[in-house]
């Protein structure tokens, strides 16, 4: 079945500093792809919801590329704050009823 | 902010007792997910459901857990005889499905069982 592989599970970067962190998937019929931020104690937020016909999502501090060639899904913060620090994790989805999420990544964010 | 409520927040539990958790998705949402998050950070489904029907769960939980979604009743899953390696934060998510594509997921708090 469908594997995603999360990179890297630690980060730490300074403030200002961007952050890129990468999941790879294999099922090349994935179509939906998420990445969610969890803040300690808290409930998993969704950052964005990338569908496969769009390569570049920006938002609020962040962009989310997909290269469905390489199969690769990343999210880019632009100009990290010490707010960014949490876990990050990717979600991959082939249909409606299967979400399968990368190991997660934990940011920290240095003032 | 997501509007799907799970209770308790945190459970102790002995080996061999009952577990049961709770989950009221966000209203409309006729589908429901449960996953297992590990010390890990590792996400496992457990189960998920469509109204009150069962989509799929994986073998674990049909041997060991009991999860349903009754209408106008909070959806639950309690596990029949906790084991050390059921400590883990349970995750509820509800999502607003239409047709074959894949709707985001909203997920609560969580509950965090402990086993001793």
């Amino acid at each position: 079945g469908e594997q995603v592989e999360q990179r890297p599970p630690h980060l730490s970067v300074r403030e200002g500093d961007s952050a890129v962190i990468t999941c790879t998937y294999t099922d090349p019929n994935s179509y939906y792809f998420f990445w969610y931020k969890q803040e300690p104690g808290a409930s998993l937020q969704l950052l964005m919801k990338v569908f496969s016909s769009t390569e570049i999502n920006e938002g609020q501090g962040f962009t989310v590329l997909l290269n469905k060639k390489d199969k690769r899904l990343s999210l880019n913060l632009t100009a990290a704050h010490p707010g960014d620090s949490a876990a990050y994790f990717c979600a991959v989805s082939p249909n409606a009823y299967k979400v399968i999420f990368g190991k997660g990544t934990h940011l920290h964010v240095l003032p | 902010n997501s509007k799907v409520i799970q209770t308790p927040r945190y459970l102790v539990k002995g080996q061999g007792q009952k577990a049961k958790m709770r989950c009221i998705p966000e209203k409309g949402h006729p589908v429901v997910f449960w996953y297992q998050q590990n010390k890990n950070n590792e996400f496992k489904f457990l189960i998920n459901f469509q109204n009150q029907e069962v989509l799929q769960q994986i073998d674990m939980t049909e041997k060991r857990f009991s999860a349903e979604c009754p209408s106008n009743s909070p959806c639950s899953l309690e596990i029949q005889s906790s084991e050390a390696g059921d400590s883990a934060l349970y995750l509820c998510a509800s999502s607003l499905q239409q047709g074959a594509s894949a709707e985001t997921l909203y997920f609560g708090s969580g509950t965090r069982l402990t086993v001793l």
